[in-house]
């Protein structure tokens, strides 16, 4: 079975990057079927999407983030990645990150990440 | 970017109840809209896409429906593992864009 597990560090300061990894396991990550993609969610709010990445590379970002948002894709260890740069205190939230196969949003999920921003 | 608006925000109801979260698109979104459900300090749990299709191994008694942009989510006899908060969202277009959550509650 499928599972998706997050890592990364707990705390980022200010105006830092926030560097997150997601691994794959359990099947296949370079399925032509799947989009991989990153959702957050602040503490006590809703959910929030970041973006998508396919096994190619292609990205599609949440627009409102797009300047300060990476994501990248290594098919050689089954992982994807979230670079959110220049980070304030409302980055602050659970990261998850989620399998979508085409047509069908976000049906497989990590367990979540927690991320403050704080000095 | 599309607005979903969820209603209402938060439902008191008992065991056995059945319940009725509704979700209302800002436009067109045909019937690609999605529903969650999470409880504290889980991950969203798939229950339902393309509006109306029962995601594998969600019990039936869970259902979507679809008006136009109303989107409905019917729980037609609430248990007790069923009190969480509900999530719709649109994957019609970029930026996927998530509903701010019906919390249900113990009545």
């Amino acid at each position: 079975q499928l599972q998706l597990q997050e890592s990364g560090p707990g705390l980022v300061k200010p105006s830092e990057t926030l560097s997150l990894t997601c691994v794959v396991s359990g099947g296949s990550f370079s399925s032509s079927s799947y989009y991989w993609g990153w959702i957050r969610q602040p503490p006590g709010k809703g959910l929030e999407w970041i973006g998508n990445v396919y096994y190619t590379g292609t990205t599609y970002y949440n627009v409102s983030l797009k300047s300060r948002v990476t994501i990248l894709v290594d098919t050689s260890k089954n992982q994807f990645s979230l670079r959110l740069s220049s980070v304030t205190a409302a980055d602050t939230a659970v990261y998850y990150c989620a399998k979508m196969p085409t047509m069908r949003s976000f049906d497989v999920w990590g367990q979540g990440t927690m991320v403050t921003v704080s000095s | 970017d599309i607005q979903m608006t969820q209603s209402p925000s938060t439902l008191s109801a008992s065991v056995g109840d059945r319940v009725t979260i509704t979700c209302r698109a800002s436009q067109s979104i045909s019937s690609w809209l999605a529903w969650y459900q999470q409880k504290p300090g889980k991950a969203p749990k798939f229950l339902i896409y393309d509006a109306s299709t029962l995601e594998s191994g969600v019990p039936s008694r869970f259902s979507g429906s679809e008006s136009g942009t109303e989107f409905t989510l019917t729980i037609s006899s609430l248990q007790p593992d069923d009190f969480a908060t509900y999530y719709c969202q649109q994957y019609n277009s970029f930026p996927y864009t998530f509903g701010q959550g019906t919390k249900v509650e113990i009545k």
